[in-house]
């Protein structure tokens, strides 16, 4: 157990609709990254808060939106979903400090599939 | 542009051998990188991390091996065991960057053979 959460596990809708997806972080990390993982690919960064605020942006849709609260959990928003955005969300974070030396610890991720 | 790069998209290997898992990138800016394990329908676990201060570090069975000047690593895992049967992604970041994401390659699955 990573000590990240997230919810839901599972998710299924249909095109055109909007989906949130939410993340805990372990206790007194500070950064949270959400990634894509598309059908037998590599994990694709999408975002990172850290603190509060947005630190890294990568191939984020427009369509898609995040935010990190004041308890530090995390919410990725989803809309005007396509088939193409059936994939595997997952969620990470890690302990506050500098640099590159964080190691990222994984949550179980959010299954979405869009009909 | 896939800045890391896993060639070998499966791998198996008798139990009690020595696995060997292989990675390349192509940013020399990449300076800290890491290997995770992921089984089905689990996030990716954490399993061993090295500098590019470094040329090896190993934890346990699982040795991880970088070459800077070729720009490849190695995850060595000895002896391999069923449980060691999964997917191991590579990742890698830079401390220059103002940001801790990882750049991930797509992958090997590994089948250990009993």
């Amino acid at each position: 157990d990573s000590g990240v959460t997230q919810t839901p596990k599972h998710l299924i809708t249909a095109t055109g609709q909007r989906v949130t997806l939410r993340c805990s972080p372990r206790s007194g990390d500070l950064s949270v990254y959400w990634y894509q993982q598309s059908l037998d690919q590599g994990l694709q960064f999408l975002i990172q808060y850290y603190n509060g605020e947005e630190r890294a942006k990568g191939n984020i849709l427009e369509r898609f939106s995040a935010q990190q609260f004041p308890d530090l959990h995390s919410e990725l928003n989803l809309s005007s979903l396509e088939l193409g955005d059936s994939a595997l969300y997952f969620c990470a974070s890690s302990t506050p400090g500098a640099g590159s030396t964080d190691t990222q610890y994984f949550g179980p991720g959010t299954r979405l599939t869009v009909l | 542009d896939q800045q890391v790069k896993q060639n070998s998209p499966s791998l198996s290997v008798q139990e009690g051998r020595i696995s060997i898992l292989n990675c390349d990138y192509t940013n020399s800016m990449f300076d800290y990188f890491l290997w995770y394990k992921k089984y089905p329908a689990e996030g990716p676990t954490f399993l061993i991390s090295i500098s590019s201060i470094k040329d090896k570090n190993e934890d346990g069975r699982f040795t991880v091996f970088l070459n800077k000047s070729a720009k490849h690593l190695s995850l060595h895992i000895v002896p391999s065991q069923p449980g060691d049967s999964a997917v191991y992604f590579c990742a890698a970041s830079g401390s220059n960057f103002g940001n801790e994401k990882l750049t991930f390659g797509t992958g090997t699955r590994l089948t250990i053979i009993p």
